[in-house]
């Protein structure tokens, strides 16, 4: 019940398209969903988060869609670009302190 | 923009080895966490501190490991007796709050033990 399932595992897109990038949940006490994004030697850097208190977070190219009853949420990368090439990860955090991360999906922009 | 400071960045220690990992965390933030990743796999939760003491620690988090926040600034990760199956790169990160907020993370130590 801990778990966040993310889908694809790897995610080739072209320069000006859309990336879609999927999580699961099964713990109704989660209430804090974040996206981390991680290039390679580097730490996850926060991307956009959500409550579930909402069904939709967009922060410039960046969406994160959410829906409560299925218990789904995903992340949406509007003209992906070349420099959007990372692993993302989503992550998912009740009441206590640590966070459940998704296995990761690595996106490639091609040019 | 404030950041998570570690070092080193890449420690290589023999097995049996103890090492320590660094870490300053942002100054204003209260919760400290240790997490790890080993090489293509998932980000593991490893400890939390808050007020000076653990708050919540994993499975992984056994007697091979311990956290001491020894002054005002520093925040470390020691790992007695290192195994081969302890390298992995370390990730330490810190948060204002406990809950809503997003962690920041440092970039990481990666532990090669040989």
């Amino acid at each position: 019940q801990q778990q966040v399932k993310q889908s694809p595992q790897s995610l080739i897109v072209q320069k000006g398209g859309i990336s879609i990038i999927n999580c699961a949940y099964e713990n109704t006490a989660f209430d804090y969903f974040p996206w981390y994004q991680q290039f390679p030697g580097k730490g996850p850097a926060l991307l956009i988060a959500i409550r579930p208190d909402v069904s939709e977070k967009k922060e410039g190219r960046f969406t994160i869609s959410f829906n409560k009853s299925a218990k789904q949420f995903s992340l949406h990368i509007m003209d992906s670009q070349p420099g959007d090439s990372a692993t993302y990860f989503c992550a998912a955090k009740g009441s206590n302190y640590q966070l459940i991360w998704g296995a990761g999906t690595k996106l490639i922009i091609k040019p | 923009e404030p950041e998570v400071t570690q070092t080193p960045s890449h420690q290589v220690t023999q097995m049996g080895q103890e090492v320590i990992l660094r870490c300053v965390p942002i100054s204003n933030h209260l919760y400290f966490y240790w997490y790890r990743q080993i090489l293509g796999q998932k980000v593991e939760f490893l400890v939390s501190f808050y007020n000076n003491e653990i708050s919540e620690k994993s499975e992984i988090f056994d007697d091979q490991f311990s956290v001491e926040r020894p002054d005002g600034s520093n925040f470390t990760l020691k790992i007695r007796s290192t195994k081969l199956e302890d390298s992995a790169m370390y990730f330490c990160a810190s948060s204002e709050a406990l809950r809503g907020a997003g962690y920041t993370f440092g970039s990481g130590t990666r532990l090669t033990v040989v």
